[in-house]
């Protein structure tokens, strides 16, 4: 079974204070790995796409990374308008067409 | 615009009522999906579509129901078989093998 693990949970962050969230997976056949953002009371909004162990993509205080077995999404410098809950989906060659699978997120809070 | 609309936003429902949240696209999208959110829980799917006229039960599909007679709509019917209803319901839509866009959602509550 296709599974997708998000830790932390939950994340407190000064703001200027760099870290990053990990999204672990146990897939048969990863076709693509997704990341999210989503605010409170909010649908998801995405962000990057990413397909193969190696890649990287970045966008202002974001970067996502992907090896075999896991993603990383790392935040530099983060704004108090980056706190939210950040997700992570795969597709694998099981799916075609069907739903992606996401984890449970993790909830970041930047304090000023 | 083009996007994913749901509505209403909010919801409530009264113990035995049957309700019908909306999810209308017109991302020319084939595939639509229902997801529901509890807290701490993460996105699980209801049901999901791929094409017109057809589609397929997720995990937690047990006290929904679904139809799929236009591209553009996927309505999601609340049964009241579900005795634990209140939570966050998304829509989504993808074209293809990419991402999935979302719609903003409806709170349910059962009131």
């Amino acid at each position: 079974e296709d599974q997708v693990t998000q830790s932390p949970e939950a994340l407190r962050l000064q703001e200027g204070e760099s870290s990053s969230l990990n999204c672990s997976y146990t897939v048969s056949g990863l076709r693509g790995l997704f990341w999210y953002r989503q605010d409170p009371g909010k649908g998801p909004e995405f962000l990057f796409t990413l397909y193969s162990a190696g890649e990287e993509k970045e966008k202002e205080r974001l970067k996502a990374t992907l090896t075999k077995k896991e993603s990383f999404l790392h935040i530099t410098a983060p704004k108090p308008e980056d706190s939210a809950t950040y997700l992570c989906a795969v597709r694998t060659f099981n799916s075609g067409n069907t739903p992606l699978v996401f984890g449970k997120g993790t909830r970041l809070s930047v304090i000023a | 615009d083009g996007g994913i609309t749901q509505s209403p936003k909010y919801l409530f429902r009264k113990e035995g009522q049957n309700v019908t949240l909306s999810c209308e696209q017109n991302l020319n999208h084939d595939a639509m999906y229902w997801y529901r959110q509890d807290p701490g829980q993460g996105l699980r799917l209801i049901y999901y579509s791929q094409i017109v006229n057809d589609f397929q039960k997720g995990d937690i599909a047990e006290g929904y129901s679904v139809s799929r007679e236009k591209k553009e709509s996927f309505p999601l019917t609340v049964t009241s078989a579900q005795k634990n209803p209140t939570a966050f319901y998304l829509c989504a839509s993808r074209p293809g093998n990419t991402e999935a866009f979302f719609g903003q959602g409806t709170r349910l509550t059962v009131v």
